[in-house]
């Protein structure tokens, strides 16, 4: 019964492969949301989906892209893969306008080798 | 554009004390503020937050936070600190209404010791 999941929990790959990471929420929300978090915790927020469609797409290069194919589900694919995107990778979602109250999964860590 | 800022990177406090953890943040309207815990390879978990009404909010395992406006604070509070507190704490900001983006802290490590 988890709430926000996401898999995989852990990735190794090296530079310049291309991977996907799947998060899937079952708490009815209609917003998901992906940030990266770096070796620092600094948590930057990426992209967000509000009923499938984009409505947050901060500077990220194009070589990240989301995908929501309905409302529970948002998939984050990764190609090109470099030194730089190793980091934990969260997958969140919330209701409505309520944007800051967000439930978030257990976070995927991505190490490019 | 909206900001937060956690002066204290990490902070140390003996179990059984009491604990502050501060945040200040910008924003030009009215805020909706929030604190998250984080603990070790966890995802966060949303402890309180601020929408509008009684400045001084409670959350759950015992933390309360109280909102001062001519301050632009939001300090997290608990009175008797136990060694699972020990986590990352976020303080985030984010507009009040519609479906804008949340701004995160930079985070304040918790260190309990006995």
């Amino acid at each position: 019964d988890t709430a926000v999941s996401q898999t995989p929990k852990y990735l190794v790959t090296q530079m310049g492969n291309d991977k996907s990471i799947k998060c899937e929420q079952n708490l009815g929300h209609d917003t998901m949301y992906w940030y990266k978090q770096d070796s620092k915790k600094f948590l930057k927020i990426m992209f967000s989906y509000n009923n499938k469609e984009l409505i947050i797409n901060e500077t990220v290069p194009n070589r990240f892209s989301p995908k929501s194919p309905d409302k529970a589900h948002l998939n984050l694919h990764i190609n090109s893969l470099e030194l730089g995107d190793s980091a934990v990778y969260f997958c969140a979602s919330s209701h409505g306008d309520r944007g800051g109250e967000q439930y978030f999964g257990p976070g995927t860590r991505l190490t490019v080798t | 554009a909206q900001s937060v800022t956690q002066p204290d990177i990490h902070i140390t406090v003996s179990e059984g004390a009491s604990l502050e953890l501060r945040c200040n943040y910008s924003y030009g309207a009215t805020p909706y503020l929030f604190w998250y815990v984080q603990s070790p390879g966890q995802g966060l978990q949303l402890l309180l937050k601020y929408f509008s009404g009684d400045t001084l909010v409670q959350g759950i395992k015992g933390f309360e936070a109280e909102f001062k406006r001519s301050q632009s604070s939001f300090n997290l509070r608990k009175p008797s600190v136990h060694w699972s507190d020990a986590a990352e704490y976020f303080c985030a900001v984010g507009a009040a209404g519609g479906y804008q983006k949340v701004t995160f802290g930079t985070g304040t490590k918790l260190q309990v010791i006995p």
